[in-house]
């Protein structure tokens, strides 16, 4: 069984849609988190949720909203997709320790 | 954002020889460091924490940590193709639940 996992794993689209990544973990963890990791391969956080509440909102656009239905679900919507949103986005989950385990990843490519 | 700095590289070692791969960190109050190595086109992985000054081994694995300094090195002993990848140090930013990473460095290890 995979701990973490996203889907899909890579997204082309054309810019001005909107798409949607899922991310769940069967890791029983409390905290989840999206990440960016963008062509420099700099990984950087964008949100987090402990038990379905946020509790990190890095500064970016508000074109991107996370949801999480349960603590075992973190998905990111993302509408209006533009050009520099082309990007590897990761998702990660915690017991609070930040020993995190990572998902695969979905590469998307707005084009 | 607290700031957590690598050397990219590339660095490129014989196999066999010994990597050093270092990080430095801004915020004097961390208390908790972590390695994450990434090879390419995968997900980040941990394989190293360490929170006291001084070595931690695991392995071919040694973490060292110096406070006053602000400095956290992972020495890799016998080093082996397979241990190229990037290596990504991570310090959690006070207070929070977020981790930080740094840019990375990039590793080849050469038969």
């Amino acid at each position: 069984d995979t701990a973490v996992s996203q889907t899909p794993k890579y997204l082309v689209t054309q810019m001005g849609n909107d798409k949607s990544i899922k991310c769940e973990q069967n890791l029983g963890h409390d905290t989840m988190y999206w990440y960016k990791q963008d062509s420099k391969k700099f990984l950087k956080i964008m949100f987090s949720y402990n038990n379905k509440e946020l509790i990190i909102n890095e500064t970016v656009p508000n074109r991107f909203s996370p949801k999480s239905p349960d603590k075992a679900h973190l998905n990111l919507h993302i509408n209006s997709l533009e050009l520099g949103d082309s990007a590897v986005y990761f998702c990660a989950s915690s017991p609070g320790n930040f020993g995190y385990t990572f998902g695969s990843g979905t590469r998307l490519t707005v084009v | 954002q607290k700031e957590v700095e690598q050397n990219s590289g590339p660095l490129s070692v014989p196999e066999g020889a010994i990597a050093s791969l270092n990080c430095t960190y801004s915020d004097r109050g961390s208390q908790s460091f972590f390695w994450y190595r990434q090879y390419s086109g995968k997900s980040p992985e941990l394989i190293m924490s360490i929170y006291s000054n001084g070595d931690k081994e695991d392995g071919r694995f040694t973490a060292q940590l110096n406070k006053a300094s602000q400095y956290v090195s992972l020495l890799i002993r016998d080093s082996q193709p397979s241990d190229s990848a990037t290596y990504l140090c991570a310090v959690p930013e006070g207070g929070s639940e977020k981790l930080v990473f740094g840019k990375g460095t990039k590793l080849t290890v050469n038969p």
